[in-house]
């Protein structure tokens, strides 16, 4: 089984200031990680994935993302944040091969100006 | 559109009542996964289809929850004697067969039980 945790229930943070929200997962198995966002009134939009090979993943809207496995972290960061970057952020891990994700319970990200 | 589409975007029901939510996934994509998502939590997985097999439906709550997919493409959500427990958006993805994981998510129902 998998879970997922995300230290953070808000953040916030001004506008062009660099972002990072947290996640640590755990699994005895090997694992996809992904990072999602949702709008208001809207579905999940996948922002970057993690299956394999280089560490740095880079997504849309110009976030990246690190799976460093000793420490089962897959935290998000963005050097510089937009207001249109307000939103939910949910980070989900799966199995190999992709079935069901199991989903964190979300930070959301408050750009001021 | 291309994306994931589900019908209707809110349902009011009253208690007892049964309802029945659709999902249309992006065409081709083999798999499609329903889960439900309350009131600021994360979304819970709810079941699982592979073409038309219904592989996994470990999450489903009780057996007022079924869910079928006939044909391999469109797929039904129902919920029968609806209770306020249920209320709660129920968002439906879909993935391609690479098997590389992603799953692409449609916009939701958003289900109120009076």
């Amino acid at each position: 089984a998998q879970s997922v945790t995300q230290l953070d229930s808000q953040v916030p943070v001004f506008e062009e200031a660099p972002v990072e929200l947290r996640c640590n997962y755990s699994s005895s198995v090997s694992v996809y990680l992904f990072w999602y966002v949702q709008y208001p009134n809207q579905g999940l939009q996948l922002l970057l994935k993690y299956l394999s090979g280089s560490t740095l993943v880079k997504g849309i809207n110009g976030f990246e993302a690190e799976f460093n496995k000793s420490q089962t972290s897959f935290h998000l960061r963005k050097p510089s944040v937009h207001i249109s970057d307000t939103a939910e952020y949910f980070c989900a891990v799966s199995g190999v091969g992709g079935n069901k994700l199991v989903f964190g319970a979300g930070t959301i990200l408050r750009v001021k100006s | 559109g291309a994306g994931v589409s589900q019908s209707p975007r809110y349902k009011v029901a009253k208690r007892g009542q049964d309802v029945a939510l659709r999902c249309d996934p992006i065409s081709g994509h083999v798999s499609l996964f329903w889960y439900q998502q309350a009131l600021g939590q994360g979304p819970e997985f709810l079941t699982y289809f592979q073409n038309e097999a219904q592989l996994d439906k470990s999450g489903l709550p009780s057996d007022r929850f079924f869910a079928e997919r006939p044909e391999g493409s469109v797929s039904t959500l129902k919920i029968q004697r609806t209770q306020q427990e249920d209320s709660a958006v129920y968002l439906c993805a879909s993935s391609s067969r690479d098997l590389d994981g992603a799953q692409y998510f449609g916009p939701g129902t958003r289900l109120t039980v009076t």
